[in-house]
C-alpha cells in the first residue's frame, strides 16, 4: 500500500497563479519531508525540504507546509511560470531508519500561457 | 551540472534477454541507489549501497542483481527480462543513506523497453 499519497494527479494552471500541491502519510516516525520536481527525461531533483519539527519553509516562489496533527503538507508555487511545468513529488522518510525516501505517486503540473 | 551518470539512455530488448545498466557518481558521496519508475511516474527504490555494502533490498525479482565495485559505481543487471521490467531505471547517490535528511541526487535514468 502507499505510504505517501499525492493529489492531484495532474493539475493546470495559468501563468501568475498559485499552484497548491498536497501530500499525506501514514507513518508517524516520518520526519523529513522533500519535495522533488521532475522535467522530461531528466531524474528528480531536490526543490525544497521540511523537517517536522517546522510548519513553513520557503524558497523563492516555492513554499512548502507542514501539519503535523493531520499528518499533511502542501507545496505552494506563487507567480507560476511555464518553466515550473513538471512532476513534483513528494517524499517522506525517518531519521535513524534504513536509507529508504518513499515517495508520492507525483503531480504532473501543466502552467500554460 | 550532471554529477550521477547513467549509460545507456535507452535499451530495447526481447523477453529473455540479459541487460545490464550503468551508473557513475563523481560527488564523492558513500550511498548509492537504484529506483524504478514505471509507465505511471511511480518511483520505487530497488536497492541501495553504503560504501559497496548492500544496506537496502526491497522485494524485487531475483533475477535483479546490483554490482558495485567500488563507492563511485553501482550497476544494475537482470537477468531473463520479463515484459513488466518496462520502465526507466533511475540511479542516485547521496552522502549518507543512514536515515538522516540527506539529498538525493538522481541521474537521467535508462529507459527499458521489453519486446
Amino acid at each position: 500500500q502507499q505510504q505517501v499519497r499525492q493529489s492531484p494527479q495532474s493539475l493546470t494552471v495559468w501563468e501568475g497563479g498559485t499552484t497548491v500541491l498536497t501530500c499525506s502519510y501514514e507513518d508517524s516516525t516520518f520526519n523529513y519531508f522533500p519535495w522533488y520536481q521532475q522535467f522530461p527525461g531528466e531524474g528528480p531533483a531536490l526543490l525544497i525540504s521540511i523537517l517536522s519539527v517546522s510548519d513553513k519553509k520557503e524558497d523563492g516562489r516555492f513554499t512548502t507546509f507542514f501539519n503535523k496533527r493531520e499528518k499533511k503538507l502542501s507545496l505552494h508555487i506563487i507567480d507560476s511560470q511555464p518553466g515550473d511545468s513538471a512532476t513534483y513529488f513528494c517524499a517522506a522518510s525517518a531519521f535513524g531508519g534504513s536509507a529508504k525516501l518513499i515517495f508520492g505517486e507525483g503531480t504532473k503540473l501543466t502552467v500554460s500561457s | 551540472e550532471t554529477a550521477v551518470f547513467q549509460t545507456p539512455n535507452y535499451h530495447v530488448t526481447q523477453v529473455g534477454n540479459e541487460v545490464s545498466f550503468n551508473c557513475k557518481q563523481t560527488l564523492g558521496h558513500d550511498t548509492m541507489y537504484w529506483y524504478k519508475q514505471d509507465s505511471k511516474k511511480l518511483l520505487k527504490i530497488m536497492f541501495s549501497y553504503n560504501n559497496k555494502q548492500l544496506i537496502v533490498n526491497e522485494t524485487v525479482p531475483r533475477r535483479f542483481s546490483p554490482q558495485s565495485s567500488d563507492k563511485a559505481h553501482l550497476n544494475l543487471r537482470i537477468k531473463s527480462v520479463e515484459p513488466e521490467d518496462s520502465a526507466v531505471y533511475l540511479c542516485a547517490s547521496s552522502y549518507f543513506g543512514g536515515g538522516c535528511a540527506e539529498t538525493l541526487y538522481f541521474g537521467s535514468g535508462t529507459r527499458l523497453t521489453v519486446l
